[in-house]
């Protein structure tokens, strides 16, 4: 079965200061790979996904993600945080190949952005 | 377009009282799904549709049901609560069955 491991639960950046937010997953066929942001009291929103097209992927909000077979990562970084960018997002990954309509997400990332 | 919409926001319940979360969309969307949200635990999928009268089980489906008689609802029902099911619940829907959109969520609370 696919799954994400999440690095860190909690990650505080200064303001203007890169973002990383780590992903790794476990997929047995080559997956479909998102990320999710949830503002608080607010259902998730798409940032950005990985469907076997280009490796380096771009999001909203100037976010993007890089998909490293070799690593089985799926990591997220922002050039420069913004005090908006507070949040908590989540990594989610999809099969391929069967029929799979699920998504398996980790159990998040908390970002504090520090004035 | 109101996207996904979820009923009630808040909702208290005492142990073994019965509720239904609606969920509707208006995206002509196939694919429906009932979340489950926990500190430090992630979403984790409750059940979930792939048409209209369809219906599957997801991660953690003990002790809810769920209905799909029309394309654009999902029901989900609790038919005896327990404190173990306070939690927030979001709805999601998809097109292909991977971009998914989800509602803004119920926080429900057993007692």
């Amino acid at each position: 079965a696919q799954s994400v491991t999440q690095l860190g639960s909690h990650v505080s950046v200064s303001e203007g200061a890169l973002v990383l937010l780590r992903c790794n997953y476990s997929s047995s066929v080559p997956p479909y790979l998102f990320w999710y942001v949830q503002y608080p009291n607010q259902g998730l929103q798409l940032l950005l996904k990985y469907t076997s097209a280009a490796t380096l992927v771009k999001g909203i909000n100037g976010f993007e993600a890089e998909f490293k077979k070799s690593e089985t990562s799926f990591h997220l970084t922002k050039p420069s945080a913004h005090m908006s960018d507070a949040a908590e997002y989540f990594c989610a990954v999809s099969d391929l190949g069967f029929g799979n309509e699920k998504l398996t997400f980790g159990t998040g990332t908390r970002l504090t952005i520090i004035p | 377009n109101a996207g996904v919409t979820q009923t009630p926001k808040f909702r208290v319940l005492k142990t073994g009282q019965s509720m239904t979360l609606l969920c509707a969309q208006d995206m002509n969307h196939e694919y429906m799904y009932w979340y489950r949200q926990d500190p430090g635990m992630g979403l984790r999928l409750i059940h979930y549709s792939v048409g209209e009268g369809t219906t599957a089980k997801g991660e953690v489906p003990d002790g809810y049901n769920v209905s799909r008689l029309k394309k654009q609802n999902f029901l989900l029902g609790l038919e005896s609560a327990a404190p173990s099911q306070t939690s927030v619940y979001f709805c999601a829907s998809s097109l292909r069955g991977y971009e998914q959109y989800f509602g803004p969520g119920t926080r429900l609370t057993v007692t």
